[in-house]
C-alpha cells in the first residue's frame, strides 16, 4: 500500500529531446506528488511537486502529468539538457497535519547526450 | 540562510563499532527526518522527530537503531554495533511547523563498514 514503484530504471536522452519518467502509487489516500533531483554526491532536492486537484503543472521545461483515476503520475523535461543529467525520484505522502513523510521511489538515473 | 546540515560527510566504522550521524535543521525548521539510501536504491524512511519527541518511528530498525532530536542541538542518529549492511548514505531533511509539504535535504552522511 505505500508503495510508489518508478520506471525506468535508466534512461539516455540526447540534447534537445524529451525525458519521460513514470511513476504509479497504490496508497489513495496519497495527496501530495513532488519530484526531486538528485546529483551525485549531493542530497535530492524538490523539482516540482503536484496536488491530486490538478492534472498538470509546468514550470519552465519541467511538467507534472496526473491521472487520478489511473493512480500515475509523470515528469517530462523538455528541451533536456546536459546539465539535467542527474539521478529523479518521485515520491508521494499523506499530509493529514504537520508531517510530511515522504515515500519515494527507486530512482532513474537520467544521462543527456550531446 | 544556511540550509540542512550534516556531519560527518563521510564516517568509516569497523564492524561492531558505534556511529553517529548529526543533523542541524534549516533555521525556523522544528521537524526533522532521516532518511536511508543504500546503493542503486531509492531513499527509505526511517524516523520523524520534532523537539524532544519521536513523531513516527516505523522505518527504524528494532535493534541497535535510535534517533533523537533535543531541546538545544542537532538531531542525532545513532547505530550501534555496526554491521556491514549498515552501509549507505543516511540522509536528513527537514520542514518548517507550516507544513508546505516540501522536505529540505542535507547532503548526507555516508557510512562504509569494515
Amino acid at each position: 500500500q505505500q508503495q510508489v514503484k518508478q520506471s525506468p530504471q535508466s534512461l539516455i536522452v540526447q540534447k534537445g529531446g524529451i525525458s519521460i519518467i513514470n511513476c504509479a502509487y497504490e496508497n489513495t489516500a496519497f495527496d501530495y506528488f513532488p519530484w526531486y533531483q538528485q546529483f551525485p554526491g549531493k542530497g535530492p532536492a524538490l523539482l516540482i511537486a503536484i496536488r491530486p486537484d490538478v492534472s498538470e503543472k509546468k514550470e519552465g521545461r519541467f511538467t507534472i502529468s496526473f491521472n487520478k483515476s489511473a493512480k500515475q503520475f509523470s515528469l517530462h523535461i523538455m528541451d533536456s539538457q546536459p546539465g539535467d543529467s542527474a539521478t529523479y525520484f518521485c515520491a508521494a505522502s499523506h499530509q493529514p497535519g504537520t508531517a510530511s513523510k515522504l515515500t519515494f521511489g527507486t530512482g532513474t538515473r537520467l544521462q543527456v547526450t550531446l | 540562510n544556511a540550509g540542512v546540515m550534516q556531519n560527518p560527510r563521510h564516517l568509516v566504522r569497523r564492524r561492531g563499532q558505534e556511529a553517529r550521524l548529526r543533523c542541524s535543521p534549516m533555521k525556523g525548521h522544528s521537524h526533522v527526518y532521516w532518511y536511508r539510501q543504500l546503493p542503486e536504491e531509492g531513499l527509505k524512511f526511517m524516523v520523524y522527530l520534532q523537539k524532544e519527541n519521536i513523531i513516527d518511528e516505523s522505518g527504524m530498525p528494532k535493534e541497535r537503531f535510535s534517533a533523537e532530536f533535543p531541546k538545544e542541538g542537532p538531531s542525532i542518529l545513532r547505530i550501534q554495533q555496526v554491521v556491514r549492511g549498515d552501509s549507505a548514505a543516511y540522509f536528513c531533511a527537514s520542514s518548517p511547523r507550516t507544513n508546505t509539504g516540501e522536505l529540505f535535504f542535507g547532503e548526507g552522511s555516508r557510512l562504509t563498514v569494515l
